[in-house]
Protein backbone atom coordinates (compact mmCIF):
# COMPACT_ATOMS: atom_id res chain seq x y z
CA UNK A 1 0.00 0.00 0.00
CA UNK A 2 1.71 3.25 -1.39
CA UNK A 3 -0.56 5.41 1.39
CA UNK A 4 -1.77 7.14 -1.37
CA UNK A 5 -6.00 7.07 -1.94
CA UNK A 6 -7.91 7.48 -4.79
CA UNK A 7 -11.41 7.80 -5.50
CA UNK A 8 -13.30 5.82 -7.14
CA UNK A 9 -11.46 3.19 -8.61
CA UNK A 10 -13.72 2.82 -11.57
CA UNK A 11 -16.28 5.53 -13.45
CA UNK A 12 -18.11 4.79 -16.55
CA UNK A 13 -19.86 8.19 -17.85
CA UNK A 14 -21.36 9.45 -21.18
CA UNK A 15 -20.02 11.60 -23.71
CA UNK A 16 -20.26 15.27 -22.67
CA UNK A 17 -20.49 14.94 -18.89
CA UNK A 18 -18.56 15.95 -15.97
CA UNK A 19 -16.50 13.89 -13.47
CA UNK A 20 -14.29 14.68 -10.41
CA UNK A 21 -11.35 12.44 -9.17
CA UNK A 22 -10.05 12.88 -6.03
CA UNK A 23 -6.72 11.95 -4.41
CA UNK A 24 -5.18 11.90 -0.57
CA UNK A 25 -1.93 12.21 -0.86
CA UNK A 26 0.33 10.27 1.61
CA UNK A 27 0.47 11.67 5.26
CA UNK A 28 3.22 14.82 5.29
CA UNK A 29 3.57 14.75 1.54
CA UNK A 30 2.53 18.18 -0.16
CA UNK A 31 3.04 17.46 -3.66
CA UNK A 32 0.32 15.84 -5.83
CA UNK A 33 0.91 14.92 -9.71
CA UNK A 34 -1.73 13.94 -11.98
CA UNK A 35 -0.76 11.46 -14.98
CA UNK A 36 -3.22 9.78 -17.55
CA UNK A 37 -2.24 6.38 -18.82
CA UNK A 38 -3.65 5.07 -21.98
CA UNK A 39 -2.52 2.21 -24.77
CA UNK A 40 -1.44 4.63 -27.38
CA UNK A 41 -0.07 7.66 -25.60
CA UNK A 42 1.24 5.63 -22.95
CA UNK A 43 1.89 7.67 -19.19
CA UNK A 44 1.36 11.63 -19.58
CA UNK A 45 1.76 14.34 -16.88
CA UNK A 46 -0.85 16.32 -16.60
CA UNK A 47 -0.79 19.10 -13.60
CA UNK A 48 1.25 19.37 -10.40
CA UNK A 49 0.36 20.68 -7.36
CA UNK A 50 2.47 21.89 -4.20
CA UNK A 51 1.22 22.91 -1.33
CA UNK A 52 -2.03 24.13 -2.82
CA UNK A 53 -0.14 26.11 -5.15
CA UNK A 54 0.21 24.61 -8.96
CA UNK A 55 3.43 24.27 -9.58
CA UNK A 56 3.57 22.86 -13.57
CA UNK A 57 1.50 21.79 -16.07
CA UNK A 58 1.75 18.89 -18.73
CA UNK A 59 0.08 17.97 -21.56
CA UNK A 60 -3.65 18.44 -19.61
CA UNK A 61 -6.26 19.93 -22.16
CA UNK A 62 -8.20 23.04 -21.47
CA UNK A 63 -11.38 20.85 -20.64
CA UNK A 64 -9.49 19.16 -17.52
CA UNK A 65 -9.17 21.26 -14.55
CA UNK A 66 -7.55 20.43 -11.27
CA UNK A 67 -7.00 21.93 -7.58
CA UNK A 68 -5.63 20.78 -4.39
CA UNK A 69 -7.29 21.92 -1.41
CA UNK A 70 -5.92 23.68 2.32
CA UNK A 71 -5.53 19.74 3.55
CA UNK A 72 -3.63 18.83 0.88
CA UNK A 73 -5.60 16.50 -1.20
CA UNK A 74 -6.67 16.94 -4.89
CA UNK A 75 -9.15 17.42 -7.27
CA UNK A 76 -8.96 16.64 -10.61
CA UNK A 77 -12.11 18.04 -12.67
CA UNK A 78 -13.27 16.81 -16.01
CA UNK A 79 -15.58 18.29 -18.60
CA UNK A 80 -17.34 17.64 -21.73
CA UNK A 81 -16.23 14.21 -21.84
CA UNK A 82 -15.40 12.77 -24.78
CA UNK A 83 -14.81 8.98 -25.98
CA UNK A 84 -11.05 9.54 -26.58
CA UNK A 85 -10.62 10.87 -23.14
CA UNK A 86 -11.00 7.03 -21.99
CA UNK A 87 -7.83 6.22 -19.89
CA UNK A 88 -6.64 5.18 -16.13
CA UNK A 89 -6.13 8.45 -14.37
CA UNK A 90 -2.86 8.45 -11.54
CA UNK A 91 -2.28 10.33 -9.18
CA UNK A 92 1.12 10.32 -7.14
CA UNK A 93 2.63 11.86 -4.29
CA UNK A 94 5.94 12.89 -2.58
CA UNK A 95 7.10 15.34 0.17
CA UNK A 96 9.43 17.75 -2.34
CA UNK A 97 8.62 20.52 -4.77
CA UNK A 98 10.51 18.80 -7.42
CA UNK A 99 11.86 15.22 -8.64
CA UNK A 100 15.46 16.15 -9.32
CA UNK A 101 16.77 15.37 -5.98
CA UNK A 102 18.35 12.43 -4.88
CA UNK A 103 15.97 10.63 -3.18
CA UNK A 104 12.60 12.24 -4.96
CA UNK A 105 10.52 9.12 -5.32
CA UNK A 106 6.93 9.34 -6.33
CA UNK A 107 4.15 7.30 -4.89
CA UNK A 108 0.96 6.05 -6.77
CA UNK A 109 -2.40 5.80 -6.02
CA UNK A 110 -3.76 2.72 -7.43
CA UNK A 111 -5.50 5.14 -9.81
CA UNK A 112 -9.05 5.37 -11.44
CA UNK A 113 -10.12 4.07 -14.66
CA UNK A 114 -12.05 6.09 -16.46
CA UNK A 115 -14.71 4.76 -19.16
CA UNK A 116 -16.30 7.17 -21.30
CA UNK A 117 -19.14 6.07 -23.72
CA UNK B 1 9.76 15.22 -26.25
CA UNK B 2 11.80 14.68 -23.55
CA UNK B 3 10.18 11.34 -23.28
CA UNK B 4 12.79 8.44 -22.60
CA UNK B 5 12.25 4.80 -24.48
CA UNK B 6 12.85 1.44 -23.13
CA UNK B 7 13.68 -1.52 -25.25
CA UNK B 8 12.65 -3.63 -25.44
CA UNK B 9 8.75 -3.30 -25.75
CA UNK B 10 8.19 -6.75 -24.49
CA UNK B 11 10.19 -9.54 -23.07
CA UNK B 12 9.59 -13.46 -22.28
CA UNK B 13 11.66 -15.36 -20.50
CA UNK B 14 11.93 -18.21 -17.85
CA UNK B 15 11.95 -17.98 -14.51
CA UNK B 16 15.35 -18.31 -13.30
CA UNK B 17 16.76 -16.19 -16.05
CA UNK B 18 17.86 -12.96 -15.39
CA UNK B 19 16.07 -10.01 -17.71
CA UNK B 20 17.97 -7.26 -19.12
CA UNK B 21 16.00 -3.47 -19.75
CA UNK B 22 17.61 -0.83 -22.04
CA UNK B 23 16.56 3.22 -21.28
CA UNK B 24 17.47 5.99 -23.76
CA UNK B 25 16.42 9.66 -22.71
CA UNK B 26 17.76 12.82 -23.86
CA UNK B 27 18.27 15.70 -21.75
CA UNK B 28 20.49 15.84 -19.07
CA UNK B 29 19.35 14.35 -15.28
CA UNK B 30 19.70 14.87 -11.90
CA UNK B 31 18.95 11.16 -11.21
CA UNK B 32 16.66 8.34 -13.51
CA UNK B 33 14.44 6.24 -11.73
CA UNK B 34 12.57 2.70 -12.58
CA UNK B 35 9.24 2.19 -11.75
CA UNK B 36 6.76 -1.09 -12.15
CA UNK B 37 3.02 -1.68 -12.61
CA UNK B 38 1.33 -4.77 -12.09
CA UNK B 39 -1.38 -5.19 -15.07
CA UNK B 40 -4.44 -2.09 -14.12
CA UNK B 41 -2.29 -1.25 -10.91
CA UNK B 42 -0.61 1.69 -9.74
CA UNK B 43 3.29 2.38 -10.50
CA UNK B 44 5.86 1.18 -7.56
CA UNK B 45 9.15 3.15 -7.30
CA UNK B 46 12.18 0.61 -7.40
CA UNK B 47 15.44 2.19 -7.83
CA UNK B 48 16.81 5.43 -7.97
CA UNK B 49 20.17 6.02 -9.40
CA UNK B 50 21.90 9.71 -9.46
CA UNK B 51 23.61 10.91 -12.33
CA UNK B 52 27.21 10.74 -10.81
CA UNK B 53 26.29 7.10 -9.93
CA UNK B 54 27.78 4.83 -12.47
CA UNK B 55 25.71 1.47 -10.61
CA UNK B 56 23.32 0.73 -8.28
CA UNK B 57 22.06 -2.80 -6.47
CA UNK B 58 18.96 -3.26 -4.66
CA UNK B 59 17.89 -6.78 -3.98
CA UNK B 60 18.01 -8.37 -7.63
CA UNK B 61 18.03 -5.73 -9.24
CA UNK B 62 21.01 -3.65 -10.75
CA UNK B 63 20.79 -0.63 -12.76
CA UNK B 64 23.38 0.98 -14.52
CA UNK B 65 23.20 4.43 -16.00
CA UNK B 66 25.70 6.01 -18.69
CA UNK B 67 25.22 10.03 -19.06
CA UNK B 68 27.55 10.09 -21.82
CA UNK B 69 25.37 7.75 -23.75
CA UNK B 70 22.00 8.96 -22.20
CA UNK B 71 21.10 5.56 -21.38
CA UNK B 72 20.72 3.25 -18.43
CA UNK B 73 19.92 -0.60 -17.99
CA UNK B 74 17.60 -2.31 -15.32
CA UNK B 75 18.64 -5.94 -15.08
CA UNK B 76 16.69 -8.47 -13.01
CA UNK B 77 18.74 -11.58 -11.77
CA UNK B 78 17.32 -15.06 -11.24
CA UNK B 79 14.02 -13.71 -12.49
CA UNK B 80 10.58 -14.74 -11.14
CA UNK B 81 6.73 -15.25 -12.42
CA UNK B 82 5.70 -12.52 -9.59
CA UNK B 83 8.56 -10.52 -11.63
CA UNK B 84 5.92 -10.43 -14.66
CA UNK B 85 5.09 -6.62 -14.96
CA UNK B 86 6.01 -3.05 -17.21
CA UNK B 87 8.49 -1.52 -16.32
CA UNK B 88 9.35 1.86 -16.88
CA UNK B 89 12.47 4.53 -16.92
CA UNK B 90 11.74 8.01 -15.42
CA UNK B 91 13.35 11.32 -15.54
CA UNK B 92 12.95 14.47 -14.13
CA UNK B 93 11.34 17.30 -16.56
CA UNK B 94 14.12 20.10 -17.48
CA UNK B 95 12.01 23.35 -18.45
CA UNK B 96 13.26 25.91 -20.14
CA UNK B 97 14.70 27.79 -16.77
CA UNK B 98 16.45 24.41 -15.98
CA UNK B 99 14.26 23.35 -12.90
CA UNK B 100 12.97 19.75 -12.75
CA UNK B 101 9.68 19.37 -11.63
CA UNK B 102 7.44 16.35 -12.38
CA UNK B 103 8.79 13.00 -14.07
CA UNK B 104 8.48 12.00 -17.60
CA UNK B 105 8.17 8.25 -18.20
CA UNK B 106 8.66 6.14 -21.14
CA UNK B 107 6.64 3.69 -22.97
CA UNK B 108 7.65 0.50 -20.54
CA UNK B 109 8.75 -2.68 -21.23
CA UNK B 110 6.40 -5.78 -20.76
CA UNK B 111 7.94 -8.59 -19.18
CA UNK B 112 6.50 -11.84 -18.84
CA UNK B 113 8.17 -14.49 -16.74
CA UNK B 114 7.27 -18.10 -17.32
CA UNK B 115 7.21 -20.67 -14.70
Amino acid sequence: DSGVTQTPKHLITATGQRVTLRCSPRSGDLSVYWYQQSLDQGLQFLIHYYNGEERAKGNILERFSAQQFPDLHSELNLSSLELGDSALYFCASSEAFWTGGANEKLFFGSGTQLSVL
Amino acid sequence: SQQGEEDPQALSIQEGENATMNCSYKTSINNLQWYRQNSGRGLVHLILIRSNEREKHSGRLRVTLDTSKKSSSLLITASRAADTASYFCATPFMNYGGSQGNLIFGKGTKLSVKP
